[in-house]
């Protein structure tokens, strides 16, 4: 069974300038979370989907930040304008259900210059 | 007081070791609880999940789980060289926040040979 697929595995960009990442989770999973992992921390939910309805966006910075999962499958996060605090690793998760146990995918390493 | 708290570490252990990592809560609701394996540079791995007071045994690996004193551990017995990483606590809180992950700040364990 295929896991959860990240693409770009890295990105580097210049401040000011959009970026998006694409999520695709584990097929039947219905549940698809986007996370943020700073260095020597945990990662920290931005945002999760309960097929194409995002339930929990509360710590999404809006004023930049965007999701979309049009299809209940794939998902894209976006980031415009980009910020040097963005700068971060990326990951999607996936679940069958909401309280059942999440995988990640490998992750998107962002550097923001 | 974070929401989930691991012991701050690095832990080191000689190889064929017990290591014992510790987690502890602050949601008294919280439903399930998860141990996640992250080598440097990679994407977290789940390794053990559990849902009900008492220990839940899988391999080398033992999970704890103690909701009175809101608290979780993990043992790893026979320590390898491989197992030589960063080990994230994830709980899954109840009520109003029922399914949102929250991870600790992990630990970091070093098995020296």
């Amino acid at each position: 069974e295929a896991g959860v697929v990240q693409s770009p595995r890295y990105k580097i960009i210049e401040k000011k300038q959009p970026v998006a990442f694409w999520c695709n989770p584990i097929s039947g999973h219905n549940t698809l979370y986007w996370y943020l992992q700073n260095l020597g921390q945990g990662p920290e939910l931005l945002i999760r989907y309960e097929n194409e309805e995002a339930v929990d966006d509360s710590q999404l910075p809006k004023d930049r930040f965007s999701a979309e999962r049009l299809k209940g499958v794939d998902s894209t996060l976006k980031i415009q304008p980009a910020e040097l605090g963005d700068s971060a690793v990326y990951l999607c998760a996936s679940s069958l259900g909401v309280a059942n146990e999440q995988f990640f995918g490998p992750g998107t390493r962002l550097t923001v210059l | 007081q974070k929401e989930v708290e691991q012991n701050s570490g690095p832990l080191s252990v000689p190889e064929g070791a017990i290591a014992s990592l510790n987690c502890t809560y602050s949601d008294r609701g919280s439903q399930s609880f998860f141990w996640y394996r992250q080598y440097s540079g990679k994407s977290p791995e789940l390794i053990m999940s559990i849902y009900s007071n008492g220990d839940k045994e899988d391999g080398r690996f033992t999970a704890q789980l103690n909701k009175a004193s809101q608290y979780v551990s993990l043992l790893i017995r026979d320590s390898q060289p491989s197992d030589s990483a960063t080990y994230l606590c994830a709980v899954n809180a109840g009520g109003t926040s029922y399914g949102k992950l929250t991870f600790g700040q992990g630990t970091i364990l070093t098995v020296h040979p």
